[in-house]
């Protein structure tokens, strides 16, 4: 069955230093999505992202976060300057766009990566 | 903005009984999706059930069902003959129509399973 597949599982960095998330979402999936989860809370949206560009964003994806899709097969989050705060897990999901009738919009999620800030 | 509400931290129940976890929602739109998702100890995000606001049947997956009230913005997991497998964070989830907002969680249930 074709999955999500993210990398690095884990990423420890320092406060300051940019990271940058990958991605690889399923082949004929359309709509991508980033969310982070802080330890012992819940999943929170980030970006959803269709036809190349942003669709839309919470107010957590502020300036520091960019997203993008550099050859037709990565999604990628980057983070530009790391802070504590930004230590969480980090979730990547797409799923197939709407092409006729209802989707069921089932969200299929990478493992995701753990990011540390240290 | 639409608000998800699990009102149970943590649930605990014996191997081959009946659970029910709670969620409420709120919303005023009338195009929706409902999800539960299942996150054990490794977090991975695993779909359980979902439920399309449209349809007005309660969705089943095996041992899974939800009990989806629409007018009183409810959508309750029950878990049948719970098996060890399924201790687990649970998140209620709500999407709507369309995909672009991306998913709005609750805080999670902790579900227990005493063998």
């Amino acid at each position: 069955e074709p999955e999500v597949t993210q990398t690095p599982s884990h990423q420890v960095t320092q406060m300051g230093q940019e990271v940058i998330l990958r991605c690889v979402p399923i082949s004929n999936h359309l709509y991508f999505y980033w969310y982070r989860q802080i330890l012992g809370q819940k999943v929170e949206f980030l970006v959803s992202f269709y036809n190349n560009e942003i669709s839309e964003k919470s107010e957590i994806f502020d300036d520091q976060f960019s997203v993008e899709r550099p050859d037709g097969s990565n999604f990628t989050l980057k983070i530009r300057s790391t802070k504590l705060e930004d230590s969480a897990m980090y979730f990547c999901a797409s799923i197939i766009a709407l092409t006729s009738g209802r989707p069921s919009y089932e969200q299929y999620f990478g493992p995701g990566t753990r990011l540390t800030v240290t | 903005a639409q608000t998800v509400t699990q009102s149970q931290p943590e649930m605990s129940v014996q191997e081959a009984e009946t659970v029910t976890l709670s969620c409420t929602y709120d919303t005023s739109e009338s195009d929706y999706y409902l999800f539960w998702y299942k996150q054990p100890p490794s977090r991975q995000m695993i779909l359980v059930i979902r439920q399309e606001a449209y349809k007005q049947q309660n969705a089943t997956e095996n041992r899974f069902s939800v009990n989806f009230q629409k007018a009183a913005k409810s959508f309750s997991l029950k878990i049948s003959d719970s098996q060890l497998g399924d201790a687990a964070m649970y998140f209620c989830a709500y999407l709507l129509g369309g995909g672009a907002d991306g998913l709005t969680f609750g805080k999670g249930t902790h579900l227990i399973i005493q063998p």
